[in-house]
């Protein structure tokens, strides 16, 4: 059974950059049928789509994120990872790694495995 | 963008009640939507997709309708591990996927 598990800093500084991976157990992310992808959860803007990323490198970001988000992918290492530039308070959210139901045809679908989340706090 | 409007934002029940709980869509997305459910502290649950699809393992009495715009989650018989927040999603074509704001289902 597929699992998920995120990791990376719990603090990160104003204008600095958020990273964290994400690394699939159970199962491989060279899949043709899914995505793999992040969600987050803030008190303020409840659950937000951040992006997917396929394991040939394809993506697809939230427009409202996307001028300051990357997504990569390491098939070799099983993991995919994001990147958020110039981070604010806003930032401040649960993050989830997850993965979609999709590929290059269908596009990105729903999500039916999700990683346990990790708390991300923007502050000086 | 399309916008995702659950109503009510919170509802109190009781075990055993049949409960509802909507979904609106700011334009048809047909039936790429999907449920899930969230208690406090862990990640969200799939229950349902393509509008009326119970996911693997889900019990029956979770049950999903409609297409277009409009949708519905019932709770045939309210158990007490059913106390949670409810969140809707739509996967429609291309667009960026969006969250309602939840139902939150309490005693």
């Amino acid at each position: 059974q597929l699992q998920l598990q995120e990791s990376g800093p719990g603090l990160v500084k104003p204008s600095e950059t958020l990273s964290l991976s994400c690394t699939a157990s159970g199962g491989s992310i060279s899949s043709s049928s899914h995505y793999w992808g992040w969600i987050r959860q803030s008190p303020g803007k409840g659950l937000e789509w951040i992006g997917s990323i396929f394991y040939s490198g394809t993506t697809s970001y939230n427009p409202s994120l996307e001028s300051r988000v990357t997504l990569s992918v390491d098939t070799s290492t099983n993991n995919f990872s994001l990147r958020v530039d110039s981070v604010t308070t806003a930032d401040t959210a649960v993050y989830f790694c997850v993965r979609h139901l999709g590929g290059l045809v269908r596009g990105v679908l729903y999500m039916d495995v999700w990683g346990q989340g990790t708390t991300v706090t923007v502050s000086s | 963008a399309i916008r995702m409007t659950q109503s009510p934002s919170s509802l109190s029940a009781s075990t055993g009640d049949r409960v509802n709980m909507t979904c609106r869509a700011s334009q048809d997305i047909r039936s790429n939507l999907a449920w899930y459910q969230q208690k406090r502290g862990k990640a969200p649950r799939l229950l349902i997709h393509a509008a009326s699809t119970l996911q693997n393992g889900v019990p029956a009495r979770f049950s999903g309708s409609g297409s277009g715009t409009d949708f519905t989650l019932t709770i045939s018989c309210l158990q007490s591990e059913d106390f949670a927040t409810y969140y809707c999603l739509h996967y429609y074509n291309y667009f960026a996927l969006t969250f309602g704001g939840g139902t939150e289902v309490e005693i």
